[in-house]
C-alpha cells in the first residue's frame, strides 16, 4: 500500500510562471516531510523540508505548504526556471530512519 | 557532489554473475541505505544499517546480500539476479540521532540484466 502519492507523473510550466506540485499521504504518524529534486543520471538531492508543526516553510524560490487535515503536502516554485526542469519527489518520514517516497513528478519549465 | 559516492555507475551483467555495487561516504553519518528505483514507481527501501547494524529488510530477495563492514562502506552483492531487477540502485546515507536526518544520497548505479 503506497503511503505517499504523487499522482500528476508530469507538469509543464512556462519559465517565470510558478510551479506548483503535489503531494498525498495517508499515514498521520508521518511527522517531517521533504522535497528531492533528481536529475537525469543523478542521484535525488534534498531541496525543502518541513516538520509536521509546521504550515509553511519557505527557501528563497522554494516555498512547502503542508495541511495536515487534508494530508496533502505542495511544493511551490516562483518564479520557474529552465534549470529546474527535473523529477521532483516527495518524501514522508515516521520517525528515525523511515522514509516513504511518492513515484515523483516531472517537471518542465519552457522558456 | 553530495558527498556519497556509488561505483560502478552503469552494470550489465547476465544471470548466472556474480557482481558487487560499492558505495561510500564522506559525510561522517550513522546510516546508510541501499534504494531500489524503478520506472514509475517509487524509491524502494531494500536495507538500512545503522552503526553497522542492519535494521531493516524490507523482504528483498536472497539473491542481493548487503554488507556494511564500517559506518562510511556499503556494498550490494549480487548473483543469480533476473531481468526483473533491471534498475537504478541508489545508496543513502543520514546522520539520525537528532530525529529529523535527510538523505543524502549517491549517483546511483544503473543496473541491467540480460
Amino acid at each position: 500500500d503506497q503511503q505517499v502519492k504523487q499522482n500528476s507523473p508530469s507538469l509543464s510550466v512556462q519559465e517565470g510562471r510558478i510551479s506548483i506540485l503535489n503531494c498525498d499521504y495517508t499515514n498521520s504518524m508521518f511527522d517531517y516531510f521533504l522535497w528531492y529534486k533528481k536529475y537525469p543520471a543523478e542521484g535525488p538531492t534534498f531541496l525543502i523540508s518541513i516538520s509536521s508543526i509546521k504550515d509553511k516553510n519557505e527557501d528563497g524560490r522554494f516555498t512547502v505548504f503542508l495541511n495536515k487535515s487534508a494530508k496533502h503536502l505542495s511544493l511551490h516554485i516562483v518564479p520557474s526556471q529552465p534549470g529546474d526542469s527535473a523529477v521532483y519527489f516527495c518524501a514522508a518520514v515516521v520517525t528515525g530512519n523511515q522514509f516513504y517516497f511518492g513515484t515523483g513528478t516531472s517537471l518542465t519549465v519552457i522558456p | 557532489e553530495t558527498g556519497v559516492t556509488q561505483t560502478p555507475r552503469h552494470l550489465v551483467m547476465g544471470m548466472t554473475n556474480k557482481k558487487s555495487l560499492k558505495c561510500e561516504q564522506h559525510l561522517g553519518h550513522n546510516a546508510m541505505y541501499w534504494y531500489k528505483q524503478s520506472a514509475k514507481k517509487p524509491l524502494e527501501l531494500m536495507f538500512v544499517y545503522n552503526f553497522k547494524e542492519q535494521t531493516e529488510n524490507n523482504s528483498v530477495p536472497s539473491r542481493f546480500s548487503p554488507e556494511c563492514p564500517n559506518s562510511s562502506h556499503l556494498f550490494l552483492h549480487l548473483h543469480t539476479l533476473q531481468p526483473e531487477d533491471s534498475a537504478l540502485y541508489l545508496c543513502a546515507s543520514s546522520q539520525n540521532d537528532r530525529g529529523q536526518g535527510k538523505l543524502f544520497f549517491g549517483s546511483g548505479t544503473q543496473l541491467s540484466v540480460l
